[in-house]
């Protein structure tokens, strides 16, 4: 079993729609988790940075923890044909740099 | 803020020849550096970590000998891949952190190297 479990899709919505995206993690020890952003033939962009449980929100993306159920999600608001990429959930334990990435999810936005 | 430059970009070799790839921090000093390789439609994984003046440290599978790690100043990193082969082509990506191994800075990426071994 992977650490890490994202669905890696595609998704494919209508310009305008809410975007779920999701991961779950199977380590405890997991206090960081990310969202990057890589475009094709890109390296990834950060996007979204969360402490333990709970939301943070910026603009049109919203990340949520919860740590009792080892779930976490970014939601795209509003969503664009620029946001067409693909999404990569990354998480690491407390006092440690090393990232675990999940698959990546490949999300296209239809104008 | 918070650039990072890989170079080049994109390289083609012939099976047997050794190719190295730089990873540039450009506007901050980068205590801890990482390389990781992407294979298509799969996600990063890490090879090693490396910080600034010391040997670098390999994740399980890795051959040190194969992949070698240069972080000879707090703004390059070097990655070599040595005697490369077919199997070796992937995307090769940096990543940058001012902070040390053990605290929680910020990894920014690199825009990654395509490497084709022909």
């Amino acid at each position: 079993q992977k650490e890490v479990e994202q669905d890696p899709g595609p998704l494919s919505v209508p310009e305008g729609a809410i975007v779920s995206l999701n991961c779950t993690y199977s380590n405890s020890a997991f206090q960081y988790f990310m969202w990057y952003r890589q475009y094709s033939r890109k390296g990834p962009e950060l996007l979204m940075y969360t402490y333990s449980s709970g939301n943070k929100e910026d603009g049109r993306f919203t990340a949520q923890v919860d740590k009792s159920s080892k779930y976490i999600s970014l939601f795209i608001r509003d969503s664009q044909p620029s946001d067409s990429a693909t999404y990569l959930c990354a998480m690491s334990p407390l006092g440690a740099q090393k990232l675990v990435f999940g698959q990546g999810t490949r999300l296209t936005i239809n104008p | 803020g918070a650039v990072v430059s890989q170079h080049p970009s994109r390289v083609i070799c012939k099976s047997g020849t050794s190719v190295k790839i730089e990873c540039r921090s450009l506007d901050f000093q980068a205590t801890t550096m990482f390389w990781y390789r992407q294979f298509p439609k799969q996600s990063l994984m890490l090879m090693a970590t490396s910080n600034e003046g010391s040997k670098a440290t390999y994740e399980q599978g890795v051959e040190k000998d194969k992949f070698l790690i240069n972080h000879a100043s707090l703004t390059l990193s070097t990655l070599t891949v040595t005697s490369a082969h077919p199997e070796d082509s992937s995307f090769y990506i940096c990543s940058a952190s001012s902070g040390g191994a053990i605290t929680q800075e910020t990894q920014y990426f690199g825009p990654g190297t395509r490497l084709l071994v022909l």
